[in-house]
């Protein structure tokens, strides 16, 4: 079965600093989807990226990026110029193609430190 | 504006009381299902759908039922609700083909406390 980890239950970041929020993953499929879903105070659900996994380019969403390193199944996401109001919990997401649940990791609470 | 909206947001009510939490969306798409977020567990899928008059699952169906008469909405039934179906409710849909094919959207969420 196909699980997802995200090995950093907080971090903490200084405003308009970096971050990077680990992600790794565990499957034999060779096609996939990956995302990266924020869940601000508020409890919304909202899609930050999204990677196809046959696509080599890294996915970026202005000041969201991923680094997508899929023989190691590996799949980061990097916060610039960091604001208070990415402060949430973060989720690491895979899906396979078609009709398959998406898989969860447990999430990091990012903190943005003023 | 493309949506995904549920209703009610927020609900409290007691043990064996008949509720329906309902979803619609906007977007025309194929797949829809049901997530319960609990703490330390994650987000679980209940039930999803592929069409209408195809519903099948998840993870964690039991004390759950749903129908999908229409594309656009897919209500989750909790005939006999109990304590433990207290939780962090979430309805997503997906299409499965185009430009963000199997990307789930998610509706707000309604947070259900049965006493």
């Amino acid at each position: 079965a196909q699980t997802v980890t995200q090995s950093q239950p907080e971090m903490s970041v200084q405003e308009a600093e970096t971050v990077t929020l680990s992600c790794t993953y565990d499957t034999s499929e060779s096609d996939y989807y990956l995302f990266w879903y924020k869940q601000p105070p508020s409890r919304q659900m909202i899609l930050v990226i999204r990677q196809e996994a046959y696509k080599q380019q890294n996915a970026t969403e202005n000041r969201f990026s991923v680094n997508f390193q899929k023989a190691a199944k590996s799949f980061s996401l990097k916060i610039s110029d960091s604001q208070l109001g990415d402060a949430a919990m973060y989720f690491c997401a895979y899906k396979t193609k078609g009709n398959t649940p998406l898989v969860f990791g447990k999430g990091t609470r990012l903190s943005v430190i003023a | 504006e493309a949506q995904v909206t549920q209703n009610p947001r927020y609900l409290i009510t007691v043990t064996g009381k008949k509720l329906t939490v309902t979803c619609s969306q906007n977007m025309n798409h194929e797949y829809m299902s049901w997530y319960r977020q609990d703490p330390g567990l994650g987000l679980r899928q209940i039930y999803y759908s592929m069409n209408v008059e195809v519903t099948d699952k998840g993870d964690v169906p039991e004390g759950y039922k749903v129908s999908r008469k229409e594309k656009r909405n897919f209500p989750l039934i909790l005939e006999s609700p109990s304590p433990n179906q207290t939780s962090l409710y979430f309805c997503a849909s997906t299409a499965l083909g185009g430009l963000d094919a199997d990307t789930q959207y998610f509706g707000p969420g309604t947070r259900l406390t049965v006493l």
